[in-house]
C-alpha cells in the first residue's frame, strides 16, 4: 500500500507570496492532518479534516487554510508568505473516523523556504 | 493531551536492545501512549501504541507500567538506522479528532 504523498518536496517562495501544497493519503484513509515543524518549535498541529469538513483547527493565523476534497486528498494554503513561515509542513493520514486509536501515518513532508 | 518526559539523548551499541523511557505521570484512564520517531529530513514514523497491555509488533516492543505513569520503547536489536529522534506521546481518548502534541523527544544515536 502506497505511503502518504505530499507534493511539491521543495519549495521556494518570496515574501508576501502565497503557496499551495498537495497531500495524498493512504488509500481508504478518510481523515488528514497538517502540521508544521521549524527548529523553534518543533511539531505543531495546523488543522485536520475528515469527509472535507474541518473538524479541528490549531492556533495559527488565518493565512494558513486548508481543504479536503471528495476523495480524500488535501491541500493547505499559505496566503502573504513571511519569512518565519519557513517551515517542514507534513500530512499525516489515519483510517476510519481517526478516532485515538488509529495511528496518524505521516509523509515526508515539503519543505518550503520564504526569502 | 497529558505531558511527557524523556531523556534529551542516549547511545546505543549496535546489535543490543534500546530500553527508551518515557515518564508520564498524569496520563488518564483513556489516553494512549503512541511512538513515533523521525529520521532527519523525514516525517515522523509509527512505530507503536498502546493503552494498558504491552504491546509488540515487527518494530519494537512497548511495555506500560501497572500504574500507567511510565512506559518503555524497546528495539531488540537496535541498528545503525535505528538512530533518530523517538517522540513518546499520549493521546486523549476523544473520538474523531487525530491531534498529537509532540515533545522534543530523545535523540537515539546508535553507534558501531
Amino acid at each position: 500500500k502506497a505511503g502518504v504523498t505530499q507534493t511539491p518536496r521543495y519549495l521556494i517562495k518570496t515574501r508576501g507570496q502565497q503557496v499551495t501544497l498537495s497531500c495524498s493519503p493512504i488509500s481508504g484513509h478518510r481523515s488528514v492532518s497538517w502540521y508544521q515543524q521549524t527548529p523553534g518549535q518543533g511539531l505543531q498541529f495546523l488543522f485536520e479534516y475528515f469527509s472535507e469538513t474541518q473538524r479541528n483547527k490549531g492556533n495559527f493565523p488565518g493565512r494558513f487554510s486548508g481543504r479536503q476534497f471528495s476523495n480524500s486528498r488535501s491541500e493547505m494554503n499559505v496566503s502573504t508568505l513571511e519569512l518565519g513561515d519557513s517551515a517542514l509542513y507534513l500530512c499525516a493520514s489515519s483510517s476510519s473516523n481517526g478516532g485515538y486509536n488509529s495511528p496518524l501515518h505521516f509523509g515526508n513532508g515539503t519543505r518550503l523556504t520564504v526569502t | 493531551d497529558a505531558k511527557t518526559t524523556q531523556p534529551p539523548s542516549m547511545d546505543c551499541a549496535e546489535g543490543r536492545a534500546a530500553n527508551l523511557p518515557c515518564n508520564h505521570s498524569t496520563i488518564s484512564g483513556n489516553e494512549y501512549v503512541y511512538w513515533y520517531r523521525q529520521i532527519h529530513s523525514q516525517g515522523p514514523q509509527y512505530i507503536i501504541h498502546g493503552l494498558k497491555n504491552n504491546e509488540t509488533n515487527e518494530m519494537a516492543s512497548l511495555i506500560i507500567t501497572e500504574d500507567r505513569k511510565s512506559s518503555t520503547l524497546i528495539l531488540p536489536h537496535a541498528t545503525l538506522r535505528d538512530t533518530a529522534v523517538y517522540y513518546c506521546i499520549v493521546r486523549v481518548g476523544h473520538s474523531g479528532y487525530s491531534t498529537l502534541t509532540f515533545g522534543k523527544g530523545t535523540m537515539l544515536l546508535v553507534s558501531p
